[in-house]
């Protein structure tokens, strides 16, 4: 199976501020990643696939980047709405398998 | 608007079966692959099953292999999951969510856009 390691695990950041999570898959997924981010008691929203395609009605302060092994989100302007936990997922292969999760709070 | 609206959670005993129901409407369900996301509580992500469009393919996480069984009713625009021999280890909130596919040298790449409320089961005794 391909495992998929974030880091930071826990993020602490002001509004306005840019910031990059990074994601690391144990082999090649190609660009086969997406990233989705999740509030406390709330659906997984997806927010990127392909490493860097922005899913329909996301805003442009996201973006990913990366292939084969190394990927990022970054947040270019943190906004009040923005503090949750991202995570990515690999869909290069069965069983799909996602990050950790990253927690982004408020410092 | 896609809606997808999960059932069937519940309280269960250690050993016992669940069957989950995620009813889907606002697509055309019978062309897309799904698929079902666990979250155990405090918990990361956990990708359990996944199906094609026309349910002749299925993929399992290795941890519910032999005792999940996913399934789709196209004409009722319903997936299912079949849960047996439950443990503890199985308490979520179980996650469908609607799979789209890019294609690629004849590859078929699916991810995930849209994602049901959840619905919780808990094994306990």
């Amino acid at each position: 199976d391909i495992q998929m390691t974030q880091s930071p695990s826990t993020l602490s950041a002001s509004v306005g501020d840019r910031v990059t999570i990074t994601c690391r898959a144990s082999q090649s997924i190609s660009s086969w990643l997406a990233w989705y981010q999740q509030k406390p008691g709330k659906t997984p929203n997806l927010l990127i696939y392909q490493a860097s395609t922005l899913q329909s009605g996301v805003p442009s302060s996201f973006s990913g980047s990366g292939s084969g092994t190394e990927f990022s989100l970054t947040i270019s302007s943190l906004q009040p709405d923005d503090f949750a936990t991202y995570y990515c997922q690999q869909y290069d292969s069965y069983p799909w398998t996602f990050g950790q999760g990253t927690k982004v709070e408020i410092k | 608007e896609v809606q997808l609206l999960e059932s069937g959670g519940g309280l269960v005993q250690p050993g016992g079966s669940l069957r989950l129901s995620c009813a889907a409407s606002g697509f055309s369900f019978s062309n897309y692959a799904m698929s079902w996301v666990r979250q155990a509580p405090g918990k990361g992500l956990e990708w359990v099953s996944g199906i094609s469009s026309s349910g002749g393919s299925t993929y399992y996480a290795d941890s519910v292999k032999g005792r999940f069984t996913i399934s789709r009713d196209n004409s009722k625009t319903t997936l299912y999951l079949q849960m047996n021999s439950l443990s503890a280890e199985d308490t979520a909130v179980y996650y469908c969510a609607k799979a789209p596919y890019q294609l690629l040298y004849s590859v078929y790449y699916y991810y995930m856009d849209v994602w049901g409320k959840g619905t919780t089961v808990t094994v306990s005794s």
